[in-house]
């Protein structure tokens, strides 16, 4: 079965700072997605990021930007110039096509002022 | 501007009551989704559907069992509650278009069963 796994279940950041959450997974398939979603206060999961496997090209949406090194099945999530909004649980997520999307355990991401 | 509406944000049952957990979603998705959400544990899956009156098991369907009678909605039903099923519950639907984009999710309901 495939398994996602976030090793650090809280992080601490300086706001306007960078910081690195760390993900990685466990399949034997070659064409899947991977996905950041943040969930603040609030409960709203919110999708931050999607890579396709298949592509070479880390994705980008402004602050936020991923290091997805396939052979070493990493997906990595940095977030540059750390904002107080940004202060949530972080969920990486893996889905190979059947569109289940496998969760991680969650990482506390806290910004301090 | 709402997509996936849960129907309550927080309940409280008694043991053994019969529990049911709304689902509405506006965007005319294909697939829904019933998550459980716990510290430390992470997502997993309860239930999911591809289509009307279509169901299927994930990775933790005991104690639980779903409906899907119209493409919008998708409820959870918990025959009859345990105090082991206090948590978060958060439902989701995706388009089913073949490309996955995620999911949408819904602001999730906190149960509590005492």
């Amino acid at each position: 079965a495939q398994t996602v796994t976030q090793s650090q279940p809280e992080m601490s950041v300086q706001e306007a700072e960078t910081v690195t959450l760390s993900c990685t997974y466990d399949t034997s398939e070659s064409d899947y997605y991977l996905f950041w979603y943040k969930q603040p206060p609030s409960r709203q999961m919110i999708l931050v990021i999607r890579q396709e496997a298949y592509k070479q090209q880390n994705a980008t949406e402004n602050r936020f930007s991923v290091n997805f090194q396939k052979a070493a099945k990493s997906f990595s999530l940095k977030i540059s110039d750390s904002q107080l909004g940004d202060a949530a649980m972080y969920f990486c997520a893996w889905e190979g096509g059947s569109e289940k999307l496998v969760f991680g355990k969650g990482m506390k991401l806290t910004v301090n002022p | 501007d709402v997509k996936v509406t849960q129907s309550s944000r927080y309940l409280v049952k008694r043991t053994g009551e019969k529990v049911f957990l709304e689902c509405v979603q506006d965007m005319d998705h294909e697939n829904m989704f019933w998550y459980r959400q716990d510290p430390g544990l992470g997502l997993r899956l309860i239930y999911f559907s591809y289509d009307v009156k279509m169901k299927e098991k994930g990775d933790i369907p005991e104690g639980y069992s779903v409906s899907r009678e119209k493409k919008e909605r998708f409820s959870l039903i918990l025959e009859s509650a345990s105090t082991n099923q206090t948590s978060m519950y958060l439902c989701a639907s995706s388009p089913g278009t073949g490309d996955s984009y995620g999911y949408t999710f819904g602001s999730g309901t906190r149960l509590t069963v005492v």
